[in-house]
């Protein structure tokens, strides 16, 4: 038990749109990451948010988008959503942007 | 460009005998080294990272891994495997402890499936 949760844990959506997946980071972990694992890979990192202000990211277009709220959750917003975005998010959150990454159980996203 | 790759996409062993996965890295300085195990339906958990220092790293449940630097690599192992260690397992490459503001870079990950 990581003291990470992310929802939801399944979400379906037809391409075009837009989904929010959000995340709750262990209480008192100021840093937030969130990676994208398309079945058969490895995670890819998307950003890193550290106190409200993305501070890293990784290559993906702008249509990802994160916010990182003061009590410790956040949120990862893709818009125009495209059939290879179907795949799990991962959150990870940690005490510093170096610090130890804990991480949630990820959200699966379909995209029809 | 930092990469990572697994060469092993499933590897079997049988409960009891002993576990090796090997990963190979490119990196353009001195990097952080990972190994993140994930079970089905869960997120990753670390297994043991390495900067600097000795060699052989000792992580948890029983994993060890050793660093080489002339062969870029560092492979997983542990002695006598258990069912429950059945699961996919990442080696990761970074900047810094835990990634920092560059992320981590993963391998496509091994397969481990243990037989009774």
């Amino acid at each position: 038990e990581t003291g990470v949760t992310q929802s939801p844990t399944h979400l379906i959506k037809t391409r075009g749109q837009q989904v929010t997946l959000r995340c709750s980071s262990q209480s008192g972990h100021n840093t937030v990451s969130w990676y994208q694992q398309a079945l058969g890979q490895g995670p890819q990192f998307i950003f890193q948010y550290y106190r409200e202000e993305e501070n890293g990211r990784g290559n993906f277009p702008p249509r990802f988008s994160g916010l990182q709220f003061p009590n410790y959750s956040s949120e990862l917003n893709v818009n125009a959503l495209e059939l290879d975005d179907s795949a799990l998010y991962l959150c990870a959150s940690s005490l510093l942007p170096e610090g130890k990454l804990f991480f949630g159980s990820g959200t699966q996203l379909s995209v029809l | 460009a930092q990469s990572v790759t697994q060469p092993d996409i499933h590897i079997t062993v049988s409960e009891g005998a002993s576990l090796e996965l090997r990963c190979n890295y490119s990196y353009g300085a001195t990097p952080y080294l990972f190994w993140y195990v994930q079970s089905p339906g869960q997120g990753l958990q670390l297994l043991l990272k390495y900067f600097s220092g000795d060699t052989l790293v000792q992580g948890i449940k029983g994993f060890e891994a050793e660093f080489k630097r002339s062969q870029s690599s560092f492979n997983l192992r542990k002695p006598s495997v258990h069912w429950s260690d059945a699961a996919e397992y990442f080696c990761a490459v970074g900047a810094r402890s835990g990634g920092g503001a560059d992320g981590l870079t993963f391998g496509k990950g091994t397969h481990l499936i243990i037989q009774p």
